[in-house]
């Protein structure tokens, strides 16, 4: 079965910091990987999504994530932390036909002056 | 271009009574999903909708639990009777295509109290 595991519930960064957050995956193949993020009060969004093409993968907002097989990791960065990043974030896999995804834990994200 | 909008964003209800939470997707989209998150915990899917058809309601965790999308536009998730498990956020998304690369939209999510 295909999961990801969120390695921090919450993150706190300085504002112009570089920010980092942590998704081991586990598959048995190539996964589909995702990040998501749900700002207060809104929907999900698509932030990235790596699908083999590319190892280094960008996103939306100056997001980008790298997938590492040999670690089996999926972690997320951004080189400046925005007082307008601070949202919740998930790690997503793509288990199953269709667009059934499983979801991390989530990593709450809060940015300081 | 609108989003999925979904019905009501709260609700509270007392444990025992019907509630029915609708979903509009994206205009021409397919494919429609629910999903929910209880309790701060991980976001789970409930179900999958092509068209009118139901692909995939693997996730549903019980028969207190009844979907439809009649006429494959809308959908409306009913609860009934509903306990006080069951609170928690319903997410509704919608798709193009089924499956390769293609991006989800969520909407915003129903906020369920079941007091």
């Amino acid at each position: 079965a295909q999961s990801v595991t969120q390695l921090d519930s919450h993150v706190s960064v300085s504002e112009g910091t570089p920010v980092l957050l942590r998704c081991n995956y586990s598959s048995s193949y190539s996964p589909s990987l995702f990040w998501y993020v749900q700002h207060p009060n809104k929907g999900l969004q698509l932030l990235l999504k790596y699908t083999s093409a590319a190892t280094l993968v960008k996103g939306i907002n100056g997001f980008e994530a790298e997938f590492k097989k040999s670690e089996t990791s999926f972690h997320l960065t951004k080189p400046s932390a925005h007082m307008s990043d601070a949202a919740e974030y998930f790690c997503v896999v793509r288990t199953g036909g269709g667009n059934k995804l499983t979801f991390g834990t989530g990593t709450q994200l809060k940015v300081e002056l | 271009e609108a989003g999925v909008t979904q019905f009501p964003s709260h609700s509270v209800i007392e444990k025992g009574q019907t509630v029915t939470l609708r979903c509009d997707p994206i205009s021409g989209h397919d494919n429609l999903y629910w999903y929910r998150r209880v309790m701060g915990k991980e976001i789970k899917f409930l179900l999958h909708f092509v068209k009118e058809s139901k692909q995939d309601e693997s996730g549903m965790p019980n028969n207190r639990f009844l979907a439809e999308r009649t006429g494959g536009t809308y959908s409306t998730l009913k609860v009934q009777p509903a306990e006080l498990e069951d609170s928690g956020v319903y997410f509704c998304a919608s798709s193009l295509y089924r499956g390769g690369s293609e991006k989800l939209f969520f909407g915003s999510g129903t906020q369920l109290s079941v007091l």
